[in-house]
């Protein structure tokens, strides 16, 4: 199995350029989540869904939008580029169940955005 | 609001020489407090879910473990690739977010 899978792993934009993350997960799982990880912060949740045509802001949504029409697909896209932008993004996944405990993440590789 | 913090920042080991990394957490309700490794370039990997204090999980070198307020991260004679960053997150029982520290970078040198 692949897992969670994200492309492109590096890209540079200029400001005010758009562009979409990809993500993909080939595990059935429900839930999906888009993080950013900036140096010597923790990862902050960007967007996340609960399955297909659902979706739900996290902490620091500004600036970018999702959506969930498959149950295997997660795009992030990000609107008018902003330095404040650059990071890196993590996708993860997770199955969540009635009676699940807490959940376990499954991250992809990261994707590595610069915005000058 | 839910908060979790790491330390230290980073730690430098000899190969052989065991040390501890602390997460403190403050959450309203706890549903699991997650540990994950994270190598560079990488995303983070699942290491153990604690859900209760007193409770202590173990894998190879690594032994965690949980109280009301912390979790340690025990390694015991690490090895060079035990080297990586290790992250802390919690995940309360109400919402869907998890809260991640900002992680320890451990190097252990050979």
């Amino acid at each position: 199995n692949a897992g969670v899978t994200q492309t492109p792993k590096f890209r540079i934009l200029k400001i005010g350029q758009s562009m979409t993350l990809q993500c993909t997960q080939d595990m059935n799982h429900n839930y999906m989540y888009w993080y950013r990880q900036d140096p010597g912060m923790g990862l902050k949740l960007i967007y996340y869904s609960v399955g297909a045509g659902i979706t739900d802001k996290g902490e620091v949504p500004n600036g970018y939008n999702v959506s969930r029409s498959t149950t295997e697909d997660f795009p992030l896209r990000l609107e008018l580029a902003a330095p404040s932008q650059t990071s890196v993004y993590f996708c993860a996944s997770s199955y969540t169940g009635q009676y699940s405990g807490a959940n376990v993440l499954t991250f992809g590789a990261g994707s590595r955005l610069t915005v000058l | 609001e839910d908060q979790v913090t790491q330390s230290p920042e980073a730690l430098r080991l000899q190969e052989g020489e065991s040390s501890s990394l602390n997460c403190s957490y403050t959450v309203s309700g706890l549903r699991g407090l997650f540990w994950y490794r994270q190598d560079p370039g990488k995303g983070p990997e699942f290491l153990f879910t604690l859900y209760s204090a007193g409770e202590e999980k173990e894998k190879e070198r690594l032994k965690a473990t949980l109280t009301k307020k912390e979790s340690f991260l025990h390694i015991t004679a690490p090895k060079p690739e035990d080297s990586a960053t290790y992250l802390c997150a919690v995940q309360a029982t109400y919402g869907q977010n998890f809260v991640f520290g900002p992680g320890t970078r451990l190097s252990v040198l050979p």
